[in-house]
């Protein structure tokens, strides 16, 4: 198993572009999320689904979409990026079982907004 | 609120010196406590849950041990590749499979 892919590892943007993060799993989880980490904080959780077609908002969901066609799949769509938005990107997926809630993270995508 | 608090927020040890990290919480019920590894420019790397105050986790050099307020995560004669930052996060019990609280981490170095 790959596990949680991201793709890219690196992206520069500039203010108002958009982009897609690229997020893939393939221990077939229901739960996927994704956070962002800044310098010395904690994740914050942008946003979250428990399956196909059913996705959430979390803690900063502003200026970010989702969508989740597929369980394999949930990519991060960035609108308009603003320098805020600088930050390491990581997905995350956990099986959907009683008392088990690890959760299983990809690389990261690091991405600068200039 | 709910909060998780990890301190030190950073630690050097002398290879050998052992040593314990803590993580308080103030959570609404707890579902379960997490320990993860994050070395630089990676993801999180799943370490422990913890469900109940009085449990405890070992793996090598960790063991994990949880009260009603904190965990604590002891570091037994650490190596220099133990060196990573240690993140802490909870779930609370009122919480569907989003809410997460992680910590800000704490930075370990281990020298040789």
């Amino acid at each position: 198993n790959a596990g949680v892919t991201q793709t890219p590892k690196f992206r520069i943007l500039k203010i108002g572009q958009s982009m897609t993060l690229q997020c893939a799993q393939d221990m077939n989880h229901n739960y996927m999320y994704w956070y962002r980490q800044d310098p010395g904080m904690g994740l914050k959780l942008i946003y979250y689904s428990v399956g196909a077609g059913i996705t959430d908002k979390g803690e900063v969901p502003n200026g970010y979409n989702v969508s989740r066609s597929t369980t394999e799949d949930f990519p991060l769509r960035l609108e308009l990026a603003a320098p805020s938005q600088t930050s390491v990107y990581f997905c995350a997926s956990r099986v959907n079982r009683d008392r088990v809630y690890e959760q299983y993270f990809g690389p990261g995508t690091r991405l600068t907004v200039t | 609120e709910d909060q998780v608090t990890q301190s030190p927020e950073a630690l050097r040890l002398q290879e050998g010196e052992s040593s314990s990290l803590n993580c308080s919480y103030t959570v609404s019920g707890l579902r379960g406590l997490f320990w993860y590894r994050q070395d630089p420019g990676k993801g999180p790397e799943f370490l422990f849950t913890l469900y109940s105050a009085g449990e405890e986790k070992e793996k090598e050099r960790l063991k994990a041990t949880l009260t009603k307020k904190e965990s604590f995560l002891h570091i037994t004669a650490p190596k220099p590749e133990d060196s990573a930052t240690y993140l802490c996060a909870v779930q609370p019990s009122y919480s569907s499979a989003s809410k997460i609280i992680f910590g800000s981490g704490t930075r370990l170095s281990i020298r040789p």
